[in-house]
């Protein structure tokens, strides 16, 4: 079954780097993303990388994708009290073109401390 | 501002009760879709839609409704036969890559 799997919980220091990490079953995803999500709000897409790609780079976040394990991961840089929120990766399990399924994990909630 | 709303942010309702969600988005997107979200778990998917009187069910769509009248609206009922109602429901959009989330409206069934 389609099943994507990520860890519970970060605690990070602010300034330094937070590595968010992700497995996914789908081996024919084409696009995979990263979402944010702040207490009592909706999801805010953050990045996504195509399937086809390796790394994609945008300000202070990383996304790196390791098509051989099916692990993806999101590096934050210097890590902000702002970017506390829970974060969720999600694959494309079917894209009809005009419309998209996507699988999301669980979530990890990352929380910064001073 | 473009964007997509949904309302009311907080409901509560009696056991038994249909209940209606609204979304609205006015980004000129072609699908939309409803995903429940409950403490702890990722985003579970209801209905989907990709054009206006089209729609599919999701993973969960056992005991909830929609309807897709104009591009702009996809309401979601959540009827007496949804076991379990109480839950963050989640609309979003999409039009080519990713989809986009409006802040969602908490159901409180009592």
């Amino acid at each position: 079954g389609e099943d994507v799997e990520q860890s519970l919980f970060l605690s990070v220091r602010e300034g330094d780097s937070s590595v968010i990490n992700c497995t996914y079953t789908d081996s024919s995803s084409t696009y995979l993303y990263w979402y944010k999500q702040e207490p009592g709000a909706g999801l805010q897409l953050l990045t996504y990388i195509f399937s086809n790609m390796d790394m994609k780079q945008d300000q202070r976040l990383t996304v790196l994708l390791n098509k051989k394990d099916k692990h993806l991961s999101l590096r934050i840089a210097d890590t902000q009290t702002g970017d506390s929120a829970i974060y969720f990766c999600a694959e494309t399990v079917l894209n009809t073109g005009t419309a998209s399924k996507l699988t999301f994990g669980t979530g990890t909630r990352l929380q910064v401390t001073l | 501002d473009g964007g997509i709303t949904q309302s009311p942010k907080y409901l509560f309702r009696k056991e038994g009760q249909n209940v209606t969600l609204s979304c609205e988005q006015n980004l000129n997107h072609d699908a939309m879709y409803w995903y429940r979200q409950d403490p702890g778990q990722g985003l579970r998917l209801i209905y989907y839609s990709q054009i206006v009187n089209d729609f599919q069910k999701g993973d969960i769509a056992e005991g909830y409704s929609v309807s897709r009248e104009k591009k702009e609206s996809f309401p979601l009922t959540v009827t007496s036969a949804q076991k379990n109602p109480t839950a963050f429901y989640l609309c979003a959009s999409s039009i080519g890559t990713g989809q986009y989330f409006g802040p969602g409206t908490r159901l409180t069934v009592l």
